[in-house]
């Protein structure tokens, strides 16, 4: 089974708008964590924002948040305000502390933002 | 600050050479992770270290591949021989912890032919 499934293949958002990346996890470990990483078309995997399964608060970084649904197990990106710079693929990850310890990425979401 | 620095960025190689990718994590991480990423097989986990030891190699496709770390500011990821479905993009990561963020270098384009 999928332990980190995004549906999305691709999305498109207008520019200034917001939009929200699905993702849903697959675990029966109390201690975990979500991340969700950015890879732009220059190849690189740069770190977005991270979930603890024990957090009670959403997580935020900037225009970055996390809508973080445990009972649903899932775990949504959401960006407010997209910018052009913002298309790029998107990967989210889970950790399971109390399994193997082991960063398990999805299939990733491909944003488009247009002018 | 430098981050995760790779080399070579691109490799181009010819069935059933060595290849050897390199890395040098962040100064201060204690632990260091090799990625493999494919379009059909996505982002795989190959390796990890913690402290310069190997904790889990099980990602490891065959004993084609094998990783060392001799200290904490280097590590390297070797195929030998090298085949075509090796061709993929090769990424070193490193963190604190394994609580938090990894932070990944810029990877090693590889190509076998």
């Amino acid at each position: 089974a999928q332990k980190i499934t995004q549906t999305q293949p691709g999305m498109f958002v207008q520019e200034k708008e917001a939009v929200t990346l699905d993702c849903t996890y697959d675990t029966s470990d109390q201690s975990y964590g979500l991340f969700w990483y950015k890879q732009p078309s220059s190849g690189e995997m740069i770190f977005l924002i991270y979930q603890g399964s024990y957090d009670e608060q959403n997580a935020t970084e900037g225009r970055y948040s996390l809508n973080f649904q445990k009972a649903r197990k899932s775990a949504n990106l959401v960006i407010s305000a997209s910018q052009l710079g913002d298309s790029a693929m998107y990967f989210c990850a889970m950790r399971e502390r109390d399994n193997t310890d082991k960063l398990i990425f999805g299939t990733g979401t491909r944003l488009q933002v247009f002018p | 600050d430098a981050g995760v620095i790779q080399s070579p960025r691109h490799e181009v190689t010819e069935m059933g050479q060595e290849v050897t990718l390199r890395c040098k994590p962040i100064s201060g991480h204690d632990y260091l992770f090799w990625y493999r990423q494919t379009m059909m097989r996505g982002l795989e986990l190959l390796i990890y270290f913690n402290n310069n030891v190997p904790i889990d190699d099980s990602g490891m496709p065959e004993d084609r591949f094998s990783a060392k770390m001799p200290n904490a500011s280097f590590s390297t990821l070797k195929i030998q021989p090298s085949e075509p479905r090796d061709s993929a993009v090769y990424f070193c990561a490193s963190s604190i912890g394994l609580a938090k963020e990894q932070y990944f270098g810029p990877g090693t384009r590889l190509t076998v032919t």
